[in-house]
């Protein structure tokens, strides 16, 4: 079955601080991943775009892993922001699909 | 481009009315995907047009959803009756296709939808 998982569910850093999400898939078969940023009340936003070939990709303090053997992304935000605070969904597609997380919600403190 | 468009952005009802959604995805784009978002169930996937033409409509909770895009410019969803478990975030979104991927998608606001 095809499901994507992710880790923590929620998580709370100070400003200024790093953060690591994560993303397990079992999607098959993939052709790219997605982390998307899910402000309070508003659409998601796309961050990056991941095909099978890339293993970082970055998008200012934001970077993201990709490991198609392990099938494991992590989603990387360096030096937080107390407008990073969001909702952070990870996407596989399959074939004319999209698997969608559940998310991580982080909330940063000043 | 004024990005993908919604309506209304709030919509209060009582139970057993009819419900319209209202979308206008970015011009261009041949894909079209309506969403449901709620806190116990995340983000679903109702249904997804390309080029005008329902594709999949696996998401759809009931029969007492429909969808419809009746040009390449407009698209409704429809909750006829509506009930308190209807209520929720509904979001629009649309994108390209990189053969036979989905390229990336871009969402509107979204219409928040509460049946009391």
């Amino acid at each position: 079955k095809n499901q994507v998982e992710q880790s923590p569910q929620s998580l709370i850093i100070l400003e200024g601080k790093n953060c690591t999400l994560q993303c397990n898939y079992t999607v098959s078969p993939f052709s790219n991943l997605r982390w998307y940023k899910q402000d309070t009340g508003r659409g998601p936003v796309s961050l990056t775009i991941m095909t099978f070939s890339e293993n970082t990709k970055s998008n200012g303090r934001y970077t993201a892993t990709l490991d198609a053997d392990t099938k494991q992304s992590s989603l990387h935000i360096t030096a937080s922001q107390l407008s990073d605070s969001a909702s952070y969904i990870c996407v596989v597609t399959p074939y004319y699909q999209l698997i969608w997380g559940a998310g991580t919600k982080l909330i940063i403190k000043p | 481009d004024a990005g993908v468009i919604q309506s209304p952005r709030h919509e209060v009802t009582e139970m057993g009315q009819e419900v319209t959604l209202r979308c206008k995805p970015i011009s261009g784009h041949d894909y079209l995907f309506w969403y449901r978002q709620t806190m116990m169930r995340g983000l679903e996937l109702l249904i997804y047009f390309n080029n005008n033409v329902p594709i999949d409509d696996s998401g759809m909770p009931e029969d007492r959803f429909s969808a419809k895009m009746p040009n390449a410019s407009f698209s409704t969803l429809k909750i006829q009756p509506s009930e308190p478990r209807d209520s929720a975030v509904y979001f629009c979104a649309s994108s390209l296709a990189v053969g036979s991927f989905f390229y990336e998608q871009y969402f509107g606001p979204g219409t928040r939808l509460t049946v009391t």
